[in-house]
C-alpha cells in the first residue's frame, strides 16, 4: 500500500522567500506524481505532473523534482507571494489509472 | 470551457437518509473519479468510472455506497442510509484519458446530523 508523507505540515514564510515543500512515498514503483494546490472551501488545482520517466517539471515560478529511487519529490516555489498561500498536496499514481494516493498536505502562509 | 461541476456544494442529511452527489465532467472528458476527504485526513480514492462502466471501485465501502456514470447525464455518487461518519468533502475529478492530468471540482460538503 502506497503511503505518502508531506513535511512540514504547515509553514509560514515572509514574502519573497523561496518555498521548499517535501513529499516522500513508500513504494517507488509509481506511474506519475502530481502536485496540487487547494484553497479553503475549493477544489484542487493541478500544478505539475511528473511522469515516472522524468526528473523534473517546471511551470513559471514552480519547479518539481522527482527521485523515484529514494521515494522523494520536492516542490520549489521561487519568490513567494501572498497569493501562494494555500495547501499544497502531493499525490502518487501507482496503478496507472489515476488512482492517486495523497499526502495530507503542506499548509503554506506567505506573510506580506 | 466550464470546469468540473459538482452539485450541491453543501448537503445536509439526517441519519438514515439518502445522499446523492452529482458531477458533470469537463467537456470532452470521459473518465470520472470520486475522492473523499475526511476531517484531518488526506483525500482517499473511492471509484473510477468511464461512460456506463465502473473501472475500479476498490476504494468504495462495500455497503451503502454506489456510483454510476450513465451514457447521458452526470455521474452520481449515492450514499444510502447515511451515518455521521459519512460526513466529509466529496470531490469529483475528470480527465480526457486514463493517465492524464486530473481536473477537480469544488467538492460537495456532506454533513450528517
Amino acid at each position: 500500500k502506497q503511503e505518502v508523507t508531506q513535511i512540514p505540515a504547515a509553514l509560514s514564510v515572509p514574502e519573497g522567500e523561496n518555498l521548499v515543500l517535501n513529499c516522500s512515498f513508500t513504494d517507488s514503483a509509481i506511474y506519475n506524481l502530481q502536485w496540487f494546490r487547494q484553497d479553503p472551501g475549493k477544489g484542487l488545482t493541478s500544478l505539475l505532473l511528473i511522469q515516472s520517466s522524468q526528473r523534473e517539471q517546471t511551470s513559471g515560478r514552480l519547479n518539481a523534482s522527482l527521485d523515484k529511487s529514494s521515494g522523494r519529490s520536492t516542490l520549489y516555489i521561487a519568490a513567494s507571494q501572498p497569493g501562494d498561500s494555500a495547501t499544497y498536496l502531493c499525490a502518487v499514481s501507482s496503478g496507472g489509472n489515476n488512482r492517486l494516493a495523497f499526502g495530507k498536505g503542506n499548509q503554506v502562509v506567505v506573510i506580506p | 470551457n466550464a470546469g468540473v461541476m459538482q452539485n450541491p456544494r453543501h448537503l445536509v442529511r439526517r441519519r438514515g437518509q439518502e445522499a446523492r452527489l452529482r458531477c458533470s465532467p469537463m467537456k470532452g472528458h470521459s473518465h470520472v473519479y470520486w475522492y473523499r476527504q475526511l476531517p484531518e485526513e488526506g483525500l482517499k480514492f473511492m471509484v473510477y468510472l468511464q461512460k456506463e462502466n465502473i473501472i475500479d471501485e476498490s476504494g468504495m465501502p462495500k455497503e451503502r455506497f454506489s456510483a454510476e456514470f450513465p451514457k447521458e447525464g452526470p455521474s452520481i455518487l449515492r450514499i444510502q442510509q447515511v451515518v455521521r461518519g459519512d460526513s466529509a468533502a466529496y470531490f469529483c475529478a475528470s480527465s480526457p484519458g486514463q493517465n492524464e492530468k486530473l481536473f477537480f471540482g469544488s467538492g460537495t460538503q456532506l454533513s450528517v446530523l
